[in-house]
């Protein structure tokens, strides 16, 4: 059973361009989480999300970001026209429907606007 | 969730126990002690969690103490590649957010 899947492992883009983070969650699980860890910070939630649901954002900024889980495919963290001050590690977690707050996370996208 | 109070850093020598505490005096009755840590620009890892019995796993010891106030995670032997930034996080096992504070930074010494 491979693990949680993240990509890019890296992206880099400019200025006012758009990002998108894929999560592909474990085999069988049907909640996700994105986390974000600014450089030399901890880690903070941003949105959990089930199959075409978001439970909770309470950690998404206002502006600029967006998330999705679809009934098919990857979970997409979306960050449009980015700034400087969005570089940064984003994690993603998934966890099974049995025992959702059993989460298990992938690797990050380290994200990098220049 | 409860608050968690653990030591900035620590350090500890490679093939000795590290034990690595944390003070969670606000615990709840039905909140658990989760251990998670994160080496190097990896993504966070679980380790154990218990909530009020010392558990045991190929990985690590989680002793709670009785009042369940505080607890002790112990790496029995350790290697280089333990060092990391430990977190110790009080919750409720429901589907939720996991709010990490800053943990501890582990480096073993060779």
């Amino acid at each position: 059973n491979a693990g949680v899947m993240q990509n890019p492992r890296h992206l880099v883009r400019r200025r006012g361009q758009e990002a998108r983070l894929r999560c592909s969650p474990m085999k069988g699980h049907s909640h996700v989480y994105w986390y974000r860890q600014l450089p030399e910070e901890g880690l903070k939630f941003m949105v959990y999300l089930q199959k075409e649901n978001i439970i909770d954002e309470s950690g998404m900024p206002k502006e600029r970001f967006s998330a999705e889980f679809p009934k098919e495919g990857p979970s997409i963290l979306r960050i449009q026209q980015v700034v400087r001050g969005d570089s940064a590690a984003y994690f993603c977690a998934s966890s099974p429907p049995a025992s959702p707050y059993e989460q298990y996370f992938g690797p990050g996208t380290r994200l990098t606007v220049t | 969730d409860a608050k968690t109070t653990q030591p900035t850093s620590m350090d500890c020598a490679e093939g000795r126990a590290a034990n690595l505490p944390c003070n969670h005096s606000t615990i709840s009755g039905n909140e658990y002690v989760y251990w998670y840590r994160q080496i190097h620009s990896q993504g966070p890892q679980y380790i154990i969690h218990g909530l009020k019995n010392n558990e045991t796993n190929e990985m690590a010891s989680l002793i709670i103490t009785e009042d369940r106030k505080s607890s002790t995670l112990i790496l029995p032997h350790a290697t280089l590649r333990d060092t990391a930034v430990y977190y110790c996080i009080v919750r409720v096992p429901r589907g939720d957010k996991i709010i990490f504070g800053k943990g501890t930074r582990l480096h073993i010494l060779p």
